[in-house]
C-alpha cells in the first residue's frame, strides 16, 4: 500500500515553461485535492475533486489547470510557470464522508520556477 | 469568508504541556482535525473532533467548542520529535468538499 504518490519531487522550471504535476493513490478514496504552501505558510487549496469526472476551483486557482483521469489519478498542470508559483505542492486525498475525512497527504513536490 | 487563526510559533519545554489555539470564522463545518507537519514533510493526521469536548489520543487530546467558535490541541509530556508544525482544519459544509486550514502554529521544544 503506498499511499499517495507524487512526481516529480523536485522540478526547477524557467519562466514560460509548462510541466505537470502527477499524483495518484491506491487507497480507493473519492476525494483528491491539490495544495501549494509557501515557506512558513499554511496549505491553500488549489483545486480538488469530489469524485471522479468533476473539478472545483479552490482558493488560488490561477495559473493552474487540473485533470481527475480516474478515481486514481489527479494531475496538476501549470501552462505557463511563473516565479510566483514557486513552491511546495501536496495532492491528498479523502473518504469524504465517513468519520474525521482524514486527508492523506503525498511528499510532495518541491517547484522552482527561475 | 472562512479563515481559521493560529498562533504563528509556541516554545516550550521538554516534558511540559503545550496549548496550541485555533479560532475560527466559519459558516458551517463537520468537524475540526489537526495535522503534524516536520520539517520539510507532508502533514499527518493527528486528531478530530466532530463533537464539543475533548477527545484523547495518547499524549495529544483535542477539544472543540463550537458556541466559542475555538478549538485547541493539548501536547503532553513534550519531546523533542514534537517540534513540527500544527494545523488546525475543517472539511466546509455548505455542500462542497473543500478543507480549509488554519495559518499554521510552528512549535518549537527545548531541551
Amino acid at each position: 500500500n503506498a499511499g499517495v504518490t507524487q512526481t516529480p519531487k523536485f522540478q526547477v522550471l524557467k519562466t514560460g515553461q509548462s510541466m505537470t504535476l502527477q499524483c495518484a493513490q491506491d487507497m480507493n478514496h473519492n476525494s483528491m485535492y491539490w495544495y501549494r504552501q509557501d515557506p512558513g505558510m499554511g496549505l491553500r487549496l488549489i483545486y480538488y475533486s469530489a469524485s471522479e469526472g468533476t473539478t472545483d476551483k479552490g482558493e488560488v486557482p490561477n495559473g493552474y489547470n487540473v485533470s481527475r483521469l480516474n478515481k486514481r489519478e489527479f494531475s496538476l498542470r501549470l501552462e505557463s510557470a511563473a516565479p510566483s508559483q514557486t513552491s511546495v505542492y501536496f495532492c491528498a486525498s479523502s473518504e469524504t464522508g465517513q468519520g474525521p475525512d482524514t486527508q492523506y497527504f503525498g511528499p510532495g513536490t518541491r517547484l522552482t520556477v527561475l | 469568508g472562512q479563515s481559521l487563526e493560529q498562533p504563528s510559533e509556541v516554545t516550550a519545554v521538554e516534558g511540559a504541556i503545550v496549548q496550541i489555539n485555533c479560532t475560527y470564522q466559519t459558516s458551517g463545518f463537520y468537524g475540526l482535525s489537526w495535522y503534524q507537519q516536520h520539517d520539510g514533510g507532508a502533514p499527518t493526521f493527528l486528531s478530530y473532533n466532530a463533537l464539543d469536548g475533548l477527545e484523547e489520543t495518547g499524549r495529544f487530546s483535542s477539544f472543540l467548542s463550537r458556541s466559542d467558535s475555538y478549538g485547541y490541541l493539548l501536547l503532553q509530556e513534550l519531546q523533542m520529535k514534537d517540534s513540527a508544525s500544527y494545523f488546525c482544519a475543517v472539511r466546509d459544509q455548505s455542500g462542497t468538499y473543500k478543507y480549509i486550514f488554519g495559518t499554521g502554529t510552528r512549535l518549537k521544544v527545548l531541551a
